[in-house]
């Protein structure tokens, strides 16, 4: 079965330090990759998605995530997080074409930014 | 535009007791989902609607149950609720196609005694 890693499940953040959270999947096939984000109290939002073409992504709010199809990763970036980016990231593959359309999430990782 | 709607937004159940949780959209999609969300745990499938009139079993389905009532509502059912069903459910929606996003609901948070 696929399965996505993320290895940091905390980060804590001074404003202005850059991020890089990682992610990482298992399948060996086409995917589709996605960033959500889940602002405190709130629903997922999509941040940024992946599916074919330029493997650096660009989403909202000036995150971007860069694919890496040998490594099987898609890292997210931010150069400079403001304090409202904390949150709770997420990192979901889809199979390329799978029936349903059935994402599988990574694990989350907790973002606080110390103003 | 609503997107996903989600009802009711908070549930307090004894162990042994049913509950249906509701789910529309209004963005005329195709693919209806439900997950749970636990800690450290992330999303978890539980039941997902490809279509109209079909539904699949995901990643964690025992002791759930579901009905694709028509396109707008996907509605999830705890027939006889346990403990280790408190968590916070979220219905999802999204076009058909491997590279669209899914939308998400506010959630239900459900607590069980």
């Amino acid at each position: 079965a696929q399965s996505v890693s993320q290895h940091n499940h905390h980060v804590i953040l001074s404003e202005a330090a850059s991020l890089e959270l990682g992610c990482n999947y298992s399948y060996g096939g086409t995917v589709n990759l996605f960033w959500y984000v889940q602002y405190p109290g709130q629903h997922l939002q999509l941040l940024l998605k992946y599916f074919s073409g330029d493997p650096l992504v660009k989403g909202i709010k000036g995150f971007e995530a860069e694919f890496i199809k040998s490594k099987f990763s898609f890292n997210l970036r931010k150069p400079s997080v403001q304090w409202s980016d904390t949150a709770e990231y997420f990192c979901a593959v889809k199979q390329g074409a799978n029936a349903g359309n059935m994402l599988t999430f990574g694990g989350g990782t907790r973002l606080m930014v110390k103003p | 535009n609503a997107g996903v709607t989600q009802t009711p937004k908070f549930q307090v159940l004894k162990t042994g007791q049913s509950m249906t949780l509701q789910c529309a959209q209004d963005m005329n999609h195709n693919s209806m989902y439900w997950y749970r969300q636990d800690p450290g745990m992330g999303l978890r499938l539980i039941y997902y609607s490809a279509s109209e009139g079909t539904t699949d079993k995901g990643e964690v389905p025992n002791g759930y149950n579901v009905s694709r009532l028509n396109k707008r509502e996907f509605s999830l059912r705890l027939e006889s609720a346990a403990p280790s069903q408190t968590s916070v459910y979220f219905c999802a929606s999204s076009r058909q196609g491997s590279n669209q996003p899914q939308h998400f609901g506010d959630g239900t948070r459900l607590s069980i005694l």
